[in-house]
């Protein structure tokens, strides 16, 4: 059972333009929800993240947006750039469980010049 | 503050064999996580340790095991090697085990013939 389902699987977008990358989540336990950036080679590395008592929260041009009566939440990035380009991941944690993150499948993002 | 280190970054082994993969947390860091990337199954959690003592533990065999020292580095065990587990194996730093956030390292790239 995956529990938290990440979309799309791969975006192109255009240098300056707006990514925006969707995760849903079934279980209502979770409650912190952070993105993370991983380059080839690389270990992810924290982005941003996001509790569910905001709708919204913004660093710099990433911004993560909350829904939590659909249990649903998404990454935007503001004026892509090329260096933006790599794997995006969404995860989510619960209190009990903050060690234990439970990551969607990942979106590899291209932004042309 | 020097990040997660993982040793070895990269490992071949043969099928049946046993490897140990290492890993140093930040420091001051006293929770330590593993996960397993594959490009097939994602992220997925392995084990979690902290003061010593395994708070957690993912579904996969009981061929895969871990550790902690009380310095913190933990270690974790993969016995009886098989093809499928070829995969990068990520370690994962935090504060606490009730700290949200996670510093990864730049993981083990384990090829298994």
């Amino acid at each position: 059972q995956q529990q938290v389902k990440q979309s799309p699987q791969s975006l192109i977008v255009q240098k300056g333009g707006i990514s925006i990358i969707n995760c849903a989540y079934e279980n209502t336990a979770f409650d912190y929800f952070p993105w993370y950036q991983q380059f080839p080679g690389k270990g992810p590395a924290l982005l941003i993240a996001i509790r569910p008592d905001v709708s919204e929260k913004k660093e710099g041009r990433f911004t993560i947006s909350f829904n939590k009566s659909a249990k649903q939440f998404s990454l935007h990035i503001m004026d892509s750039q090329p260096g933006d380009s790599a794997t995006y991941f969404c995860a989510a944690s619960t209190n009990t469980n903050a060690g234990k993150s439970t990551f969607g499948d990942g979106t590899t993002l291209t932004v042309k010049p | 503050k020097a990040g997660v280190t993982q040793t070895p970054r990269y490992l071949i082994k043969t099928r049946g064999q046993q490897v140990t993969l290492s890993c140093s947390p930040i420091s001051g860091h006293r929770s330590v996580s593993w996960y397993q990337q594959t490009p097939g199954q994602g992220l997925q959690f392995l084990f979690e340790y902290f003061s010593e003592t395994q708070r957690n533990k993912g579904n996969f065999p009981g061929r895969f095991s871990g550790r902690q020292f009380s310095n913190s580095r933990s270690e974790m065990n993969v016995s009886t090697l098989e093809l499928g587990d070829s995969a990068l194996y990520l370690c994962a730093s935090s504060l606490y085990s009730s700290s949200y956030e996670q510093y990864f390292g730049p993981g083990t790239r384990l090829t298994v013939t």
